[in-house]
């Protein structure tokens, strides 16, 4: 299984702040890398496809980058509505693999 | 707008068959993969299984002897059986639709509409 490796594990930001998470995974994914927001009690929701293309209706604020082993999900502005945790996944290789997640608190 | 209703029984005791299910609404059931997803409390997502709508299957290779998801008998549902269930598969389990979309050099599949979620409780 290819293994994806998130850093931090958690973070304390304030609004406003810019927040970088990195995702690495154990083996190149080329640009096969998801990222999700995940709130307390809800289901993930879909943020980034492919590396870096945004999902449909989510603010421009989150941006994704990278390709290979390594990649970054960027928070440019932190909102009080971004507090959740993140996790990202590929989809290059069965079995779909996620990451540890990483928590953004205040 | 897509919405996933997931339902099943929440309590086992070991040994027994987890068995969920998942209503499509709203969206079209054939084009898509309908994936199986769990999450321990407080731990990372795990990815169960997904099927097609022809009833192609994908297993993660780590539950493959004891997972089965098929199609619903009723129109737009598919259904997820876990057999001889301990104390680590106590979860919240999400039913998703993968979905492909054009990116650079080709598809790229992510879960884009997700089910609420149901906690399945594994205890004697």
């Amino acid at each position: 299984d290819i293994q994806m490796t998130q850093s931090p594990s958690s973070l304390s930001a304030s609004v406003g702040d810019r927040v970088t998470i990195t995702c690495r995974a154990s083996q190149s994914i080329s640009i096969y890398l998801n990222w999700y927001q995940q709130k307390p009690g809800k289901a993930p929701k879909l943020l980034i496809y492919g590396a870096s293309s945004l999902q449909s209706g989510v603010p421009s604020r989150f941006s994704g980058s990278g390709s290979g082993t390594d990649f970054t999900l960027t928070i440019s502005s932190l909102q009080r509505e971004d507090f959740a945790s993140y996790f990202c996944q590929q989809s290059y290789g069965m079995p779909q693999t996620f990451g540890g997640g990483t928590k953004v608190e205040i | 707008q897509v919405q996933l209703q997931q339902w099943g029984a929440g309590l086992l005791k070991p040994s027994e068959t987890l068995s969920l299910t998942c209503a499509v609404n709203g969206g079209s059931f054939s084009g898509y993969f309908w994936n199986w997803i769990r999450q321990p409390q407080g731990k990372a997502l795990e990815w169960i299984g997904d099927i097609n709508h022809r009833g192609i299957t994908n297993y993660n290779p780590s539950l493959k002897s004891r997972v089965t998801i098929s199609v619903g008998t009723s129109k737009d549902q598919f259904s997820l059986r876990l057999s001889s269930v301990t104390a680590a598969d106590t979860a919240v389990y999400y039913c998703a639709r993968g979905a492909g979309s054009s990116c650079t050099g080709g598809t790229c599949y992510a879960s884009d509409w997700w089910g609420p979620g149901t906690l399945v409780t594994v205890s004697s």
